[in-house]
């Protein structure tokens, strides 16, 4: 079956630029989680969805980054006014409804953000 | 919050068993030992969880001693392709507040011919 997919899979913009990535979980998976991961280091939890709703946005590190997932599968995560610390790879994960918040978690391949 | 350490790199030869040991002392109760494997340029792939003891997979074993304090993610006869980071993570439910795994920089593995 399809895994997680990510588009567009590279995004160069300019700052101060808004962007949108985009996300496309395992069919059936409601629960839906953004990351961002700098080069050699580990990813950073962004937001976290169970269905349509975001059950922590902790993570999201100003109020310039939003996500959405309206209907409860593909979410969108937003970014306002881009700087240069926002590039990054943008990694998005879905876990079945089966598993727990913590159980596994199946990875896309990612969106390589660069803001010149 | 509970924290990990790991070593920051790995060298090891195609064919040998590999440990890697990641120290958790702050560990919760409800907390669950969850490790990933990430090659460049990928999203992470889940390789093993366990709670406590041993638990065996097709790919690795996870040894979890009495007091959870540490694990030991086991990859036996490694080859090339194993060659990649490996992220030990620590998180489970929390009754007051939401608690999210915290991915530290992993242990680069590098195995050699």
């Amino acid at each position: 079956g399809a895994g997680v997919s990510q588009t567009p899979s590279n995004k160069v913009t300019e700052k101060g630029k808004y962007v949108e990535l985009r996300c496309d979980p395992i069919s059936g998976h409601t629960a839906l989680y953004w990351y961002r991961q700098s080069l050699g280091q580990g990813p950073e939890f962004l937001i976290y969805f169970q269905g349509t709703g975001a059950a922590d946005d902790s993570g999201l590190p100003n109020d310039r980054f939003f996500a959405v997932r309206p209907e409860g599968s593909v979410s969108t995560l937003k970014i306002q006014r881009t700087e240069r610390g926002d590039s990054a790879m943008y990694l998005c994960a879905s876990s079945s409804p089966l598993a727990g918040k913590y159980n596994e978690q199946f990875f896309g391949p990612g969106t390589r953000l660069t803001v010149l | 919050l509970a924290k990990t350490t790991q070593p920051i790199s790995m060298d090891s030869y195609e064919g040998q068993e590999v440990n890697i040991t990641c120290s958790h002392n702050n560990i919760a109760t409800n907390d669950y030992i969850t490790w990933y494997q990430q090659f460049p340029s990928q999203g992470p792939r889940f390789i093993i969880q366990g709670y406590k003891t041993k638990v065996t997979n097709e790919v690795a074993s996870l040894f979890i001693p009495a007091d959870r304090k540490s694990s030991t993610l086991s990859l036996p006869r490694v080859s090339l392709s194993d060659t990649a980071v490996y992220y030990c993570l620590v998180g489970g439910e929390r009754r007051d507040s939401n608690y999210q795994l915290i991915w530290g920089a992993g242990t680069k593995l590098i195995i050699k011919p």
